[in-house]
């Protein structure tokens, strides 16, 4: 049984350009969490989704990143335009439910870790 | 508001016991998760608690005090590989994110 599973594991981009992120959640679990970590840092939450649905963006920043979960295909951490400060690795995790309490454990991907030259 | 303590380092040798203390405030609280990181790595999960008391894994356990807003994390028979960062992380309800610290780099010496 796969875990969750992201790729690119390290992804390098210039100033300005598009970052791509992907995230396949563990099988039967739909819904997918993003976070990220600076070094040093503990993880930060992003955005929460399920299929089709954003939930919680509340840790987006307002500009330059955006993120779906298409009812087909892996979601999908779009940051456009990246600057330096983007440099970290950024987290994906799935639960199989959206509430709950040992049941709604969510389970790391191994991360994407992007280098923003 | 949201706040999380945890020592930012522990050290201890193998064999023994640790201790990793976690206080929280956080509005909404639903549960408390343990995860684990090494250098370089992804969190694994380590326990979960919803109620008050103690959970029991292998040669991890974890406690709650909900009145206190307290947990814990310990570990036993130390070996070389625990040498990790630990995080305790909050679960709100509503959209349960989870909400990490900085965590506790906990260094195991022969």
């Amino acid at each position: 049984n796969a875990g969750v599973m992201q790729n690119p594991r390290h992804l390098v981009r210039r100033r300005g350009q598009e970052a791509r992120l992907r995230c396949s959640p563990m099988k039967g679990h739909s819904h997918v969490y993003w976070y990220r970590q600076l070094p040093e840092e503990g993880l930060k939450f992003m955005v929460y989704l399920q299929k089709e649905n954003i939930i919680d963006e509340s840790g987006m920043p307002k500009e330059r990143f955006s993120a779906e979960f298409p009812k087909e295909g892996p979601s999908i951490l779009r940051i456009q335009q990246v600057v330096r400060g983007d440099s970290a690795a950024y987290f994906c995790a799935s639960s199989p439910l959206g509430q709950g309490g040992r049941e709604n454990t969510q389970y790391f991907g191994p991360g994407t870790r992007l280098t923003v030259l | 508001g949201q706040s999380l303590e945890q020592p930012s380092e522990v050290t201890a040798v193998e064999g023994a016991i640790v201790q990793i203390n976690c206080t929280y405030q956080t509005s909404g609280f639903y549960g408390l998760s343990w995860y684990q990181q090494h250098d370089g790595g992804a969190p694994t999960f380590l326990s979960y608690n919803g109620l008050d008391g103690l959970e029991e894994t292998g040669r991890f356990s974890s406690f709650l005090s909900r009145s206190d807003s307290y947990g814990y994390l310990l570990l036993q028979e130390l070996q070389m590989k625990d040498s990790a960062s630990y995080f305790c992380a909050p679960r709100n309800t509503g959209f349960q994110k989870l909400v990490f610290g900085t965590g506790t780099r906990l260094l195991v010496s022969p």
